[in-house]
């Protein structure tokens, strides 16, 4: 069994659009997060959410809303997309804040 | 501003001889270092993490060393096999802090 699963893998979209990313985790764990690997293959952290709370958001635009319905989802809608916005998207999950992560298999997010 | 730093872009070692990945960081208020091997298409896998009180953690194959002092780590593994080719992300956190911060990877390729 998959421990975080993400959907799609592969997101290919025009500019403008409004897109969503799923990402649902099985390891019961507390904490989950999004990272953006961009071209130059650098993994930065997006967001983070700790039993439903937000706990921290780097300087990443508003376009890009997290949305955790229960402990277990955390998934990433993305407003009026730009060709900057094409990266691979990893969701992550750890039983506690800092502790290893468990990371999705990635979503490829390339925009025209 | 890279806090972790993995100045090496890609490593050839031969099989069965032991490979030395380096990670430099800048950031004092790190406390916890981690290990990433990923492979294409794939999520990062956790691999071996060293905590600052300690200056080697061991695992199999895998040995991390710490230099406090001299703000590096390594990741040792020796005997080197084909499956270990893939990249190594080292990452650090800091107490108090949510996420990891990541370096940009090491592509190692073990030649048979």
């Amino acid at each position: 069994d998959t421990a975080v699963s993400q959907t799609p893998k592969y997101l290919v979209t025009q500019m403008g659009n409004d897109k969503s990313i799923k990402c649902e985790q099985n390891l019961g764990h507390d904490t989950m997060y999004w990272y953006k690997q961009d071209s130059k293959k650098f993994l930065k952290i997006m967001f983070s959410y700790n039993n439903k709370e937000l706990i921290i958001n780097e300087t990443v635009p508003n376009r890009f809303s997290p949305k955790s319905p229960d402990k277990a989802h955390l998934n990433l809608h993305i407003n009026s997309l730009e060709l900057g916005d094409s990266a691979v998207y990893f969701c992550a999950s750890s039983l506690v804040v800092n502790s290893p992560l468990h990371f999705g298999n990635g979503t490829r997010l390339t925009v025209t | 501003d890279q806090q972790v730093k993995q100045n090496s872009p890609s490593l050839s070692v031969q099989e069965g001889r032991i490979s030395i990945l380096n990670c430099d960081y800048t950031n004092s208020m790190f406390d916890y270092f981690l290990w990433y091997k990923k492979y294409p298409a794939e999520g990062p896998t956790f691999l071996i993490s060293i905590s600052s009180i300690k200056d080697k953690n061991e695992d199999g194959r895998f040995t991390v060393f710490l230099n406090k002092s001299a703000k590096h780590l390594s990741l040792h593994i020796v005997p080197s096999q084909p499956g270990d080719s893939a990249v190594y992300f080292c990452a650090a956190s800091a107490r108090g802090a949510d996420g990891l911060t990541f370096g940009k990877g090491t592509h190692l390729i073990i030649q048979p």
